[in-house]
């Protein structure tokens, strides 16, 4: 596709139940984020892939997130367990990484709400 | 831990005025960027500054990077309805792809 992908848009689970949201990135970019935003405020860095590498995971809020890339490209985060804190739009965004500072492009989201 | 600080949290202003954003951290980063962002949509990028003390323009709005690369400015001249959204910085941590986000700023442009 054109953009980044995310799926489900929207997911409503029941605490203490685990969830998986999926994200396609732009065909080609090396680099893969993961990011939550809660309503109305910033983004909150949860992960980033370098190719299927994560160099840095010190975002997770707990060992209850996990995520993996497979093949340089699709990327999985899994939430186990979860809270009603966990309830958020979780925000991916795939660059190319090269020299420099390149664009990130952000999915429209997974909007998590946990019942 | 590196913390991006953006104000004022929210702007609501007339169309036609002029406002600055800020944003500010203790840390250093390599470059930094600069997002809107519209409900239920992700972020877009709007400009990257790199060099300390770079300014950049961008039809009405003006980005100015701090000389130690620590903060950030966002100016926009005579705001539009059109401007309205969530204006977003992001810092890019030195040696590394990671880039953390401020705490946003969300403007409301009045007709």
């Amino acid at each position: 596709g054109a953009g980044v992908s995310q799926s489900p848009s929207n997911k409503v689970t029941e605490k203490g139940k685990d969830v998986e949201l999926r994200c396609d990135p732009i065909s080609g970019h090396t680099a893969l984020y993961w990011y939550r935003q809660r309503l109305g405020q910033g983004l909150e860095f949860l992960i980033y892939f370098q190719g299927n590498s994560a160099p840095d995971k010190s975002g997770l809020p707990s060992d209850r997130f996990s995520a993996e890339r497979t093949g340089e490209s699709v990327s999985t985060l899994t939430i186990q367990r979860t809270q009603q804190e966990d309830s958020a739009v979780y925000l991916c965004a795939s660059s190319l990484v090269g020299r420099g500072d390149t664009e990130a492009f952000f999915g429209q989201g997974t909007r998590l709400t946990v019942v | 831990t590196q913390l991006l600080e953006q104000s004022p949290q929210f702007l609501s202003i007339q169309e036609g005025e002029n406002l600055t954003v800020y944003c500010n951290s203790s840390s250093v980063f390599s470059s930094l960027q600069w997002y809107r962002q519209e409900p239920g949509e992700g972020p877009v990028l709007l400009v990257t500054v790199v060099t300390g003390g770079e300014v950049k323009k961008l039809k009405r709005l003006t980005f100015q990077f701090g000389d130690a690369r620590k903060d950030s400015s966002l100016h926009i001249t005579a705001a539009q309805p059109g401007d309205t959204g969530l204006y977003l910085c992001a810092g890019r941590v030195s040696g590394t792809y990671k880039y953390i986000f401020g705490t946003g700023t969300r403007l409301k442009v009045l007709a």
